[in-house]
């Protein structure tokens, strides 16, 4: 079954800080794809990254990184020197091949950025 | 801009009434299109898959009943929420995979929400 982890419900931190977030994903798929979406406080999803299962390369995008880890089955997510801004509940979600239109999503971690 | 709209974007009834939330698709014509729930600080669950001209696929556990979708045309979706009662409350949101690019490389697109409460 597909299962999407995101152990860290809430995280707080101050503003220019480097935060982390987690996420560890199950899936009997061998090529599926995993998304990372902000959602805001006005409910909309925003979408950051999509990555299939065969492209390992981490990625960098800003002051947004992320690191595909497929032995440990993790996708975390760093925000380097975080703003403001960046608060908001990010989750990350898992989709399959042959489904991949079917969304599985962690159960979001909530970012609160302190100035 | 946005290529999935959704609406209404906030809607507050009284309980016993149906509510129906639409969601098109912008410039592109969707064969499926996906309705997800998410209530207060928790994840968002798919709730169905909505078929253009066939029945609409639901998870486990969701009332077909209850939630009413309809796929008419290939850019409009639409959930029901039927005799709405006050844990019908949550915020409803739609998505709709554009039909560019081979087998996974398909843009999926998601509304803005809905949020629907039921007093």
């Amino acid at each position: 079954a597909q299962k999407v982890t995101q152990a860290q419900t809430e995280i707080s931190v101050v503003e220019k800080e480097d935060v982390t977030l987690d996420c560890v994903y199950e899936t009997r798929d061998t090529t599926y794809y995993l998304f990372w979406y902000k959602q805001p406080p006005s409910g909309e999803l925003v979408f950051l990254i999509r990555r299939n299962s065969f492209d390992e390369q981490n990625e960098i995008s800003g002051r947004y990184s992320w690191n595909f880890q497929k032995s440990t089955s993790s996708f975390n997510f760093t925000i380097t020197a975080s703003q403001v801004v960046d608060s908001a509940v990010y989750f990350c979600a898992l989709s399959e091949l042959y489904n991949f239109n079917k969304f599985y999503f962690g159960s979001g971690t909530k970012l609160n950025v302190k100035p | 801009g946005a290529v999935v709209s959704q609406h209404p974007s906030w809607v507050i009834c009284k309980s016993g009434t149906s509510v129906k939330i639409e969601c098109r698709s912008l410039d592109f014509q969707a064969t499926t299109m996906f309705w997800y729930r998410q209530f207060p600080k928790k994840s968002l669950m798919l709730m169905a898959t909505s078929n253009e001209g066939s029945k609409a696929t639901y998870e486990q556990g969701v009332e077909k009943d209850k939630f009413l979708i309809n796929h008419a045309s290939l850019t409009l979706s639409t959930l029901t929420v039927t005799s709405a009662h006050p844990e019908d409350s949550s915020f409803y949101i739609c998505s709709a995979t554009q039909p560019t690019g081979g087998l996974g490389n398909q843009p999926q697109h998601f509304g803005d929400g809905t949020r629907l409460s039921i007093l």
